[in-house]
């Protein structure tokens, strides 16, 4: 019974067209949603992140949108370049939590 | 250096061996993390320790025994371990503390553990 799901293991795209990724999560306890990238061979980092409160948060050519009713959150990548390719995590955690909930992961690969 | 560094890269062990992974952050902070991750599934939280108190341990097996000497480093110790703890083990930091956890994680490169 995963709480953080990413139902696409993959997914590729042309260089310059827009990226999203989807997360979908089951506890509505959670209140804090974050990005993670993971090249391999490193640990994840740090991406984005929105909380509760709003329905999207951008970042340069990233942005995080929020579905609360829905229960789903997509990173948007506009435009993709090759050096985004990774593996891109959701996480989620609840209510002043320090835990973090993942999802399995989504491999981006974008293609010059 | 900067960020979390992890040692050893890679591990391979026997079930009967005692090994050791280290980690160290230079960021500062208080708190500070092992996950696991295995093939096909998402991180896992094992252990958490703010200001070097262990806060988290989510069930655990005893053959996994974390350390954390002060706020910069954190071990983790195994011994006798199985096949499938074969994984890629990450440590992670974070601001921790007092005034209220960050979820905002500084993972290290990991240590890619097999146990034969």
């Amino acid at each position: 019974d995963q709480q953080v799901k990413q139902n696409s293991p993959s997914l590729s795209v042309q260089e310059g067209r827009i990226s999203i990724l989807n997360c979908d999560y089951t506890n509505s306890m959670f209140d804090y949603f974050l990005w993670y990238k993971k090249y391999p061979a490193e640990g994840p980092t740090f991406l984005i992140s929105i909380s509760s409160i709003k329905d999207k948060n951008e970042d340069g050519r990233f942005t995080v949108f929020l579905n609360k009713s829905a229960k789903h959150l997509s990173l948007h990548i506009v435009p993709s370049q090759p050096g985004d390719s990774a593996v891109y995590f959701c996480a989620c955690s609840g209510a002043g939590s320090y835990q973090l909930t993942f999802g399995k992961g989504t491999k981006l690969s974008v293609i010059p | 250096e900067t960020g979390v560094t992890q040692t050893p890269r890679h591990l391979v062990m026997g079930m009967t061996n005692k090994k050791s992974l280290k980690c160290e952050q230079h960021l500062g902070h208080n708190a500070m993390y092992w996950y696991k991750q295995s093939a096909k599934k998402p991180l896992e939280l094992m252990f958490v320790y703010n200001f070097k108190e262990q806060t988290e341990n989510n069930s655990v097996p005893s053959r996994f025994s974390p350390e954390c000497p002060n706020s910069s480093h954190l071990f983790l110790h195994l011994h006798t371990l199985q096949p499938e703890d074969s994984a890629l083990y990450l440590c992670a930091s974070s601001q921790g503390g007092i005034a209220g956890w960050s979820e905002k994680l500084f993972f290290g490169s990991g240590t890619q553990l097999s146990v034969l």
